[in-house]
């Protein structure tokens, strides 16, 4: 059964603060991506990775970066948060075929 | 406008009856995934699909690259499909999917 881990499942954030989301996959796949959904909405690609050393952008990535550092993990990073970042964040690994998702993360910025 | 276009954004599920919900695409989709996302915000997968169609239970879908739709049928539904549907459509780069807004299906009591 594939599995994608995210922490922490929810955090609160102050504004200016630096946010880090981690992710975990135990698939060995090659591909992993950073979702965000906001209410209502479906998901929409901020950064995704080939692989361990690479990151690029997706369709929204002002002001967050990634880093993937192994192939297990994968990184969001926001150095200044800011509450329009205030979100549900999904991270996803996956290769040719299907994306496998994980429980996500809540996260707040107040 | 919106790239993967769903509708329609809500519907009420007798049970014991069928339903279909249906994606339009505006851009190349060569691959397309199928999620339920539960009430506590999980993404399920339903389905994979190139071209062509697949069915699992009550549950089938079709997907037609040339006329850029998918649809998605539920036979018999019942309370335990309720949620909301989302389709994705492989963008062409890493894999990487670009959402509909989702299909909320709300159970209707008798």
């Amino acid at each position: 059964e594939a599995a994608v881990t995210q922490s922490p499942r929810n955090k609160v954030a102050v504004t200016g603060g630096k946010v880090t989301l981690s992710c975990n996959q135990t698939n060995n796949h090659n591909n992993m991506y950073w979702y965000r959904q906001d209410t209502g909405h479906g998901l929409r690609l901020i950064h995704y990775s080939y692989g361990a050393g690479s990151t690029e952008k997706g369709d929204i990535p002002d002001g967050y970066k990634a880093s993937r550092p192994s192939q297990e993990n994968f990184s969001l990073i926001l150095e200044l948060a800011t509450p329009s970042q205030t979100s549900v964040y999904f991270c996803a690994s996956g290769e040719v075929y299907e994306q496998y998702f994980g429980p996500g993360t809540r996260l707040t910025v107040l | 406008g919106d790239k993967v276009k769903q509708s329609p954004s809500a519907l009420s599920l007798q049970e014991g009856t069928n339903s279909a919900l249906r994606c339009n695409f505006s851009i190349a989709a060569t691959t397309v995934q199928w999620f339920l996302q539960n009430p506590r915000g999980s993404l399920i997968n339903l389905f994979y699909l190139v071209p062509g169609t697949k069915e699992n239970g009550r549950l089938k879908s079709a997907f037609d690259s040339k006329e850029s739709y998918s649809t998605l049928h539920i036979r018999d539904a019942q309370l335990e499909d309720s949620g909301t549907y989302f389709c994705a459509a492989e963008a062409g780069f890493a894999s990487a999917l670009t959402f509909g807004s989702g299909t909320k299906v709300i159970p209707c009591l008798p």
